[in-house]
């Protein structure tokens, strides 16, 4: 049973470049989260869609992130331009109803230098 | 909103018990989760309580609910160095999606 998948594992790009991370749910699970964790700010939430459709963005730090769900088995992380502040690990986490656990991907660790 | 704490670290001596607490502010919190996160590697997933539930036990973890006093807590039962971990803490309120997340607390076992 495959987990949420996401790519790249690791991204490493020079300021003012454009960044996008991709995230496979689980097969099924109608709600997927994006999360950023670093060590000042620990994990935060960006973004959760449900059914595909964006349903809270207040934890987007910025006009330069944005997301985007096209189909119920893949979604996409950007940032344009990135900055060395958004230097972190992005992690996507699906799930299946509402009162069942998050499932989380590997993450991504990007470094922009 | 609902605020979530658990102590930064917890060092213990392979072989013991370990104890780890969160407590949480949110009164209509339904399910609480317990997730660990090995170093390079996503959160995994460990156990969860409903609230209407005092303890739950998995094999080496059992996990203690207070609702009276929002304390919620972790035993791992002949730790392990492959325990050595962050664990996190995370609460439900039963509206919506969002989970709230602790800061985590980082178990280091010791031989």
């Amino acid at each position: 049973d495959a987990g949420v998948i996401q790519s790249p594992r690791h991204e490493v790009t020079e300021m003012g470049q454009e960044v996008t991370l991709r995230c496979k749910p689980i097969s099924g699970h109608n709600s997927l989260f994006w999360y950023r964790q670093t060590m000042m700010r620990g994990l935060e939430l960006l973004i959760y869609f449900n059914n595909n459709v964006p349903i809270d963005d207040s934890g987007m730090p910025e006009d330069r992130f944005s997301a985007k769900m096209p189909n119920a088995s893949f979604s996409t992380l950007k940032i344009q331009p990135s900055e060395p502040r958004d230097s972190a690990v992005y992690f996507c986490a699906s799930k299946s109803r509402e009162n069942q656990p998050q499932h989380f991907g590997d993450g991504t660790r990007l470094s922009i230098l | 909103g609902e605020d979530v704490e658990q102590s930064l670290f917890l060092s213990v001596r392979e072989g013991d018990s370990s104890v780890i607490n969160c407590t949480y502010t949110d009164s209509s919190s339904t399910y609480l989760y317990w997730y660990k996160q090995e170093p390079g590697a996503g959160l995994q997933l460990l156990t969860y309580i409903f609230s209407n539930m005092d303890m739950k036990q998995d094999q080496r973890l059992t996990v203690l609910l207070n609702k009276k006093d929002k304390h919620l807590s972790l035993r791992i039962a002949d730790t392990q160095t492959g325990d050595s971990a962050i664990y996190f803490c995370a609460s439900w309120g039963g509206g919506g999606n969002k989970l709230t997340f602790g800061t985590g607390t980082q178990l280091k076992v010791e031989l």
